[in-house]
């Protein structure tokens, strides 16, 4: 069965990068066809798409965030990475990694997600 | 990007009623839309995509009907465990977004 795990800070100052990485366990992020990808969830803004990617090419991002976000893989430890500079409190959610699927038939839902790890942002 | 508008905010009912909860968005999104509930301390739970087809193990109590811009979740006969907060969300495109959510609670 799926897994999937974030890891990273707690806590991150304000202006500096959040980095955060996803384990999957239990399947091949290069090895099958969907989109892996981040959400985050504050009670301001609720629940927000960060980005999704294909291992091999495609990746999206939310245009809010395009300028401040990378998503990048590393298919030999089967995780992927969120790196999000220059925070602010605005910044301070849960994140969850999440899969969902890559043709058109399920591409966008998203049915399965990690635990999810909340990241404050603060000095 | 679309905006999900979800209805009411807070839904009070008791266990054995039917719930009706609703989901417009700002320009047609076809079928493409799903329904997720959540838990205290949970991720999201694919409950619904594509409008109507129940996601995989969930109970057929469980129902989503709708298309363009008008969406409805209905559960048929409330359980215990069905008191949570649920979200919409489209797919149409990128960016895919999630409507603010619907907080169902025991009266």
């Amino acid at each position: 069965q799926l897994q999937m795990q974030e890891s990273g800070p707690g806590l991150v100052k304000p202006s500096e990068t959040l980095s955060l990485t996803c384990t999957v366990s239990g399947g091949s992020i290069s090895g099958s066809t969907y989109y892996w990808g981040w959400i985050r969830q504050s009670p301001g803004k609720g629940l927000e798409w960060i980005g999704s990617f294909y291992y091999s090419g495609s990746t999206y991002y939310n245009p809010s965030l395009k300028s401040r976000v990378t998503i990048s893989v590393d298919t030999s430890k089967n995780h992927f990475s969120l790196k999000l500079g220059s925070v602010t409190a605005a910044d301070t959610a849960v994140y969850y990694c999440a899969r969902s699927g890559f043709w058109s038939a399920d591409v966008g839902i998203f049915d399965s997600w990690g635990q999810g790890t909340l990241v404050t942002v603060s000095s | 990007e679309v905006v999900l508008t979800q209805s009411p905010a807070t839904l009070s009912l008791s266990p054995g009623e039917r719930a009706t909860l609703s989901c417009r968005a700002s320009q047609s999104v076809s079928s493409y839309l799903a329904w997720y509930q959540q838990k205290p301390g949970q991720a999201p739970r694919l409950l619904i995509y594509d409008a109507s087809n129940r996601a995989t193990g969930v109970p057929a109590r469980f129902s989503g009907s709708g298309s363009g811009t008008d969406f409805t979740l209905t559960i048929s006969s409330l359980e215990p465990e069905d008191f949570a907060v649920y979200f919409c969300q489209h797919r149409s495109n990128w960016p895919v977004t999630f409507g603010q959510g619907t907080k169902l609670e025991i009266k």
